[in-house]
């Protein structure tokens, strides 16, 4: 069945720091990827996604390359702040069938220190 | 003011009690969720409903039902609660129709002692 591992948590930074969270995913078809992020106390939040191979997504700082040879959509930040402390969950839509369900990895819990 | 609401955000509640969570959103979509998530199980889909007329079962749905009111508010029930039902809820909505990302409300804390 569709399925997402990425890696396990937790993981500490240093403020400024180069942030990577690898996340792959088992599919048939051709998946959407989503990368959400959970602030403490809070609901998940859509930080990217990609929706055919090759897409880049971006947003506050944070991008992911949808690579359908490696299946893998791994997370980046070049220089990481405090407030990104943060669970951090990578998914997949599978397409075009089951298009409702949404498949969460584990989720990785991101610490930055100032 | 948030695109998609949950009421209440934390609870309290007994075992055998009846509870409803309530969602409500203002994204015009079509597709609503009902998640909930505990520690080292991740997040686990209840049911799921693409318009007022279509209401689906997830992968656990024992032990609740749920409510499409409108096309902008789905309910959550648990009829009898039971201890085991404590956890994080979480409502979310999707456009669906070529768009599948989904969009979380803030969450529903809740406790059954």
């Amino acid at each position: 069945g569709d399925s997402v591992t990425q890696m396990e948590g937790p993981v500490t930074l240093s403020e400024e720091a180069f942030l990577t969270i690898n996340c792959t995913y088992t599919a048939t078809g051709y998946p959407s990827l989503f990368w959400y992020v959970q602030y403490p106390g809070e609901g998940l939040q859509l930080l990217l996604k990609a929706t055919k191979a090759d897409d880049k997504g971006s947003n506050k700082g944070f991008e992911a390359t949808y690579r359908k040879e490696t299946t893998s959509f791994h997370l980046e930040k070049g220089s990481v702040q405090v407030s990104d402390s943060a669970v951090y969950f990578c998914a997949l839509t599978p397409i075009p069938l089951n298009d409702y369900k949404l498949s969460f990895g584990a989720g990785t819990t991101v610490t930055v220190r100032a | 003011d948030a695109d998609v609401t949950q009421t209440p955000r934390n609870r309290i509640t007994k075992t055998g009690k009846r509870i409803m969570l309530e969602c409500s959103q203002t994204k015009g979509h079509d597709r609503m969720y009902w998640y909930r998530q505990d520690p080292g199980l991740g997040l686990r889909l209840i049911y799921y409903s693409f318009d007022v007329k279509d209401i689906n079962k997830g992968e656990i749905s024992d032990g609740y039902s749920v409510s499409r009111q409108a096309q902008a508010k789905f309910s959550l029930s648990l009829e009898s609660a039971i201890p085991n039902q404590t956890a994080l809820y979480f409502c979310a909505t999707s456009p669906g129709q070529g768009a599948y990302e989904q969009y979380f409300g803030p969450g529903t804390r809740l406790t059954v002692t």
